[in-house]
This record gives C-alpha cells, structure tokens and sequence, in this order.
C-alpha cells in the first residue's frame, strides 16, 4: 500500500521554541493531507485540512498562528508549532489522502514533548 | 462530531473470530465505510473499506447491512497482535475524516 512518511518520529524541545514536523507522502501525489493531534488514552482529534497550494483549514479552535501548515508540493506537507509550550505535548498524525476511492494512508506520529 | 458509534471496549479469545459492530444510521447515499485501527504509539493502520456490498480482504471482513445504518468489522482470527483500537468512520472523496473514540480490542491468549 501506499507510504507516508513522517519526520522526525519524536523530537523533544524547550518551552519558547518552534518544532517542525514533515509528512511526505512516498509513492504518491496528495492534493490533500490532514493534521490530527493526539492525547494519551484519547481518539484522533483533526486539527486543519491541507491542500496543496493553498491555506490550510483549520478546526475551530486550533490557532493557525501557532500551528503552521505549509503544503507546498504534492508530497509535502510541513505541520510547525511555533513557541512551543508544555501542552503543547502531544502525538501529532498526519494523513495524506491518494488512489480511488480517495483513501487516506498515516503517518507513524510524531511525539512532541515541550519541556 | 463523529458519525459513528462503536463500543468503548471489547474482548476476545485468540484464534476466534472477533465482531467489531459500529453504527453509522446518518450515512448518506454516496459515504463510504471505513476501518482503521491504531496500535499503541502508531499511526492508525488502513484495515478496509465499502460502500454497499460486503467486502474482504486479508486482513478482515466488512459486512455493511441492507440499510447502510450499521457495519461489523470481522477479524477471522484474532491474534495477539490484533490488539488495537478499531476506529469506523465514513466518508466521502476528499472529505476531512474524524475520528470517534473508536473500540478498544483485548485479544487474550
């Protein structure tokens, strides 16, 4: 099946700095990728929508200026958090959408802990 | 906001089959039914998908009722490694996918 590729896997930086996470897509071209953040012992939460070109999506509540999205080619899509604080710890998936049906393939998470 | 209800939890023998139900009664005409399943500390894991007709692969079977309203995931024979929490969501085309909180499955030996 189809690759998607995320980078790094886990990163750990101090309060007041900006993390950048990637997510590449391997084997294919995805028009659309998908932030999502993830708390311990909970589900998924989406964060914004990527598509490639233009501004991203963001769910309510998320702020887009402090979580960057950057999707500026078809297998790219760069997720930055900008002065990072302590919970701003989380598992942070994306998801990158290809084929027909449109199927949506992840990537393996990174884990982000701001201290 | 998900559109999906599953059970919180579940458990099974290994080697047996394990059904993983989830209702879905708002899916409308053209949502496709999807499973995914998430093991501790990865990205969710693409399991199946379908529209209408039931489906299969080597991984598990999906059978959808006539009316679209429900769906059960089967495991033919669950192994430890199956251990994961199952998440059926529906969607359709480029359509953003959120997830519910999904059934957390304990296969025991």
């Amino acid at each position: 099946g189809a690759v998607v590729s995320q980078h790094p896997s886990w990163v750990i930086c101090k309060s007041g700095t900006s993390v950048k996470i990637e997510c590449r897509s391997l084997d294919f071209q995805a028009t659309t990728m998908f932030w999502y953040r993830q708390f311990p012992k909970q589900s998924l939460m989406l964060m914004a929508t990527s598509n490639e070109g233009s501004k991203a999506t963001y769910e309510q509540g998320v702020e887009k200026d402090k979580f960057l999205i950057n999707h500026a080619s078809l297998t790219l899509s760069t997720l930055t958090v900008t002065s990072a604080h302590p919970e701003d710890s989380s598992f942070y998936i994306c998801s990158a959408l290809g084929g027909q049906p449109t199927e949506a393939f992840f990537g393996q998470g990174t884990r982000l802990t701001v201290v | 906001d998900a559109k999906t209800t599953q059970p919180t939890s579940m458990d099974c023998a290994e080697g047996r089959a394990a059904n993983l139900p989830c209702n879905h009664s708002t899916i409308s005409g053209n949502e496709y039914v999807y499973w995914y399943r998430q093991i501790h500390s990865q990205g969710p894991q693409y399991i199946i998908h379908g529209l209408k007709n039931n489906e299969t692969n080597e991984m598990a079977s999906l059978i959808i009722t006539e009316d679209r309203k429900s769906s059960t995931l089967i495991l033919p024979h669950a192994t430890l490694r199956d251990t994961a929490v199952y998440y059926c969501i529906v969607r359709v085309g480029n359509n953003d996918m959120r997830f519910g909180a999904g059934t957390r499955l304990t296969v025991k030996p």
